[in-house]
């Protein structure tokens, strides 16, 4: 089973459209959750972190559920810059510090 | 403020070449992490750095696989004996601390191997 789990998608949707990105992880240790955002053929950027009381950053709503390892990402009224791929990423400490664990992804592809 | 620099962006190499990819950290950072992207696949965590030492080589493979990030000058990841599995995007980030800090990261080192 892997660490964090995504719908790979793709998923097509219009502009305007509310879209919702769902993901799971696997390790009850994990402390620390965010969203990245890649771009085909980028690095990936930091979108937003997400926090079990749930957090909102303009267009996008973050929340976590740690009873059931539990992560999404909410957009609404999608542009057609929001197109990309979704990366749901935790972060186990351990004594090494601070290591980060990607999903494979989920590709939006905002459409006219 | 110049971000995470890597390079060179692209590399091509030929099966049992040596591979040398470079990264500077933002400046002030002084925690660095390599990671590897294979082609439809996610990003996986290789080794993280600090200068002069290494704090997790948890995902690096057993052989032909090393880092290091010297005192002075880029953190260096190097491949020996170069091998068609080995194509992959390869991202390194900075951070600034070791603990819940977020990380930045690089554009990344394409690497093909013929």
């Amino acid at each position: 089973r892997k660490e964090v789990e995504q719908d790979p998608g793709p998923f097509n949707v219009p502009e305007g459209a509310t879209v919702a990105f769902n993901c799971t992880y696997s390790n009850s240790a994990s402390q620390s959750f965010f969203w990245y955002r890649q771009d085909c053929r980028k690095e990936p950027k930091l979108l937003m972190s997400v926090y079990s009381s749930g957090n909102e950053d303009g267009r996008f709503t973050a929340q976590l559920n740690r009873a059931s390892q539990y992560i999404s990402l909410l957009i609404r009224d999608s542009k057609l810059s929001d197109s990309a791929t979704y990366l749901c990423v935790v972060k186990v400490l351990t004594g090494g510090g601070n290591k980060l664990t990607f999903g494979t992804g989920t590709q939006l592809k905002v459409e006219l | 403020n110049a971000g995470v620099m890597q390079n060179p962006r692209h590399l091509v190499r030929r099966r049992g070449q040596e591979a040398r990819l470079r990264c500077s950290p933002m400046k002030g950072h002084s925690h660095v992490y390599w990671y590897r992207q294979l082609p439809e696949e996610g990003l996986k965590f290789m080794v993280y750095l600090q200068k002069e030492n290494i704090i997790d080589e948890s995902g690096m493979p057993k052989e032909r696989f090393s880092a290091e990030f010297p005192k002075e000058g880029p953190s260096i990841l190097r491949i020996q004996q170069v091998v068609r599995g080995d194509s992959a995007a390869y991202f390194c980030a900075s951070s600034l601390g070791r603990w819940g800090e977020t990380q930045y990261f690089g554009p990344g080192t394409r690497l093909l191997v013929l």
